[in-house]
């Protein structure tokens, strides 16, 4: 159980256009997604904390206009880069969880992640 | 702030020796701490958590909180633990996870 899905698994684009990632709870409700970026051979960086109907938490330093977080239902969320230049590439990871711990603090469940290769 | 500094980005062993991965952690309230392995080609996943107290794969981790630290460990090494492994530091319910750096293990034949 508890798996993440993404697509696409790897995109490459144009300078200046969007791209749309999409991250899905296959077997079960994410209460709360996260959205990480990750540069090769380093950690994860979080980006944004997304709750379902509303707006997402921007770590500080992410533009909230460049990287567009929507999380219209418990099983979705999308990232949208928007006028992605080749900078923007990089490796983007989501996680999810089922807010089922009981008041403890909950697993995050990963992604496989999508590698974008912005030219 | 969160923190958490893992203070070996390489480490290599023999199979079947002991093992120990680093971390330590910054945090003014109650820790909870994770640690995730992420094996070649393969998406994160979770190892265990400190509030769980279980074993698996044969890897264990105390939470030590006068040292700040939450070192993952294996007696015996295996050529299959080679991975990348991060800890990480989450503190209320639902909350954002602090990742480290991560170690990369290599358990030589």
């Amino acid at each position: 159980g508890a798996v993440v899905s993404q697509h696409p698994s790897w995109v490459i684009c144009k300078s200046g256009t969007s791209v749309k990632i999409e991250c899905r709870s296959l077997d079960f409700q994410a209460t709360t997604m996260f959205w990480y970026r990750q540069f090769p051979k380093q950690s994860l960086m979080l980006m944004a904390t997304s709750n379902e109907g509303s707006k997402a938490t921007y770590e500080q330093g992410v533009e909230k206009d460049k990287f567009l977080i929507n999380h219209a239902s418990l099983t979705l969320s999308t990232l949208t880069v928007t006028s992605a230049h080749p900078e923007d590439s990089s490796f983007y990871i989501c996680s999810a969880t089922d807010g089922l711990a009981g008041g403890l603090p909950d697993t995050q469940y990963f992604g496989p992640g999508t590698r974008l290769t912005v030219l | 702030a969160q923190r958490v500094t893992q203070p070996e980005k390489l480490l290599s062993v023999f199979k079947g020796a002991p093992v120990e991965l680093k971390c330590n952690y910054s945090y003014s309230g109650s820790p909870e701490l994770f640690w995730y392995v992420q094996y070649s080609r393969q998406r994160l996943q979770l190892l265990l958590r400190h509030i769980s107290r279980e074993s698996i794969k044969g890897f264990t981790a105390d939470l030590n909180k006068g040292e700040t630290s939450f070192h993952l460990k294996k007696p015996f090494a295996q050529e299959e633990d080679s991975a990348m492994y991060y800890c990480a530091l989450g503190g209320a319910s639902g909350s954002r996870l602090t990742f480290g750096e991560g170690t990369q293990l290599t358990v030589n034949p």
